[in-house]
């Protein structure tokens, strides 16, 4: 399928400080974004989730922002707390309901205490 | 509640073996899914399931690879034939409609 995620593979964070984990991808009939947080040993953790007829949605210390005219998503996390150290994927489907959905390769977030 | 649950955590083959993955969705989800995550890579579809019915397993890498849900509930991936390929991270995933809710996964390591 479509590649998912071109992306920075790293980044450190202070703790405190805000991130941003940006993603790009390439289907234009995508309609529904998600990201998705995976801790070392687990399974990728929904965190929140976008229709493409919005450009913003925030959740609890998590912001997902969509831009269509550059196919760009990102996550922004406010305040990271160590526990948000994990890998962040971005997953793109045709539908909200859209079972096939595709997977970046991920990007490695560390918070510095 | 409970979430996926997968058996086992992980799982030593041989070359040539066959294994048998499991998974026990949250209760009610009528959809399934299977994803394949190689190492620092994002998870691949495999294959999905509503109810019983396989609806899709176009991302099976090969005849190999085998999954069933005969009574909508428990699914069970089986590998034949292993290959040091088939080394990687297994997850299931679940979903009452729309968002996808992932087991912990089961990590084969195939020698």
């Amino acid at each position: 399928g479509e590649s998912v995620g071109l992306h920075l593979p790293t980044l450190s964070v202070q703790e405190g400080d805000n991130s941003i984990i940006n993603c790009a991808y390439s289907n234009s009939a995508s309609d529904y974004f998600i990201w998705y947080k995976q801790e070392s040993g687990k399974g990728p953790q929904f965190i929140i989730d976008i229709r493409s007829n919005m450009d913003k949605r925030q959740g609890q210390r998590v912001t997902v922002l969509l831009n269509k005219t550059v196919k760009h998503l990102s996550l922004q996390i406010a305040a990271t707390q160590p526990g948000d150290s994990a890998v962040y994927f971005c997953a793109e489907g045709l539908a909200v309901n859209d079972y096939k959905l595709s997977f970046g390769a991920g990007t490695t977030v560390t918070v510095r205490a | 509640g409970a979430g996926v649950s997968q058996s086992p955590r992980y799982k030593v083959a041989k070359r040539g073996q066959d294994v048998a993955l499991r998974c026990d969705p949250i209760s009610g989800h009528v959809s399934l899914f299977w994803y394949q995550q190689a190492l620092g890579q994002g998870p691949e579809f495999l294959t999905y399931f509503q109810n019983e019915a396989q609806l899709d397993k176009s991302g099976l890498p090969s005849d190999r690879f085998f999954a069933e849900r005969p009574e909508g509930s428990v699914s069970t991936l089986k590998i034949q034939r292993t290959q040091q390929e088939d080394s990687a991270v297994y997850l299931c995933a679940s979903s009452p409609s729309g968002t996808q809710y992932f087991g912990p996964g089961t990590r084969l390591l195939v020698l």
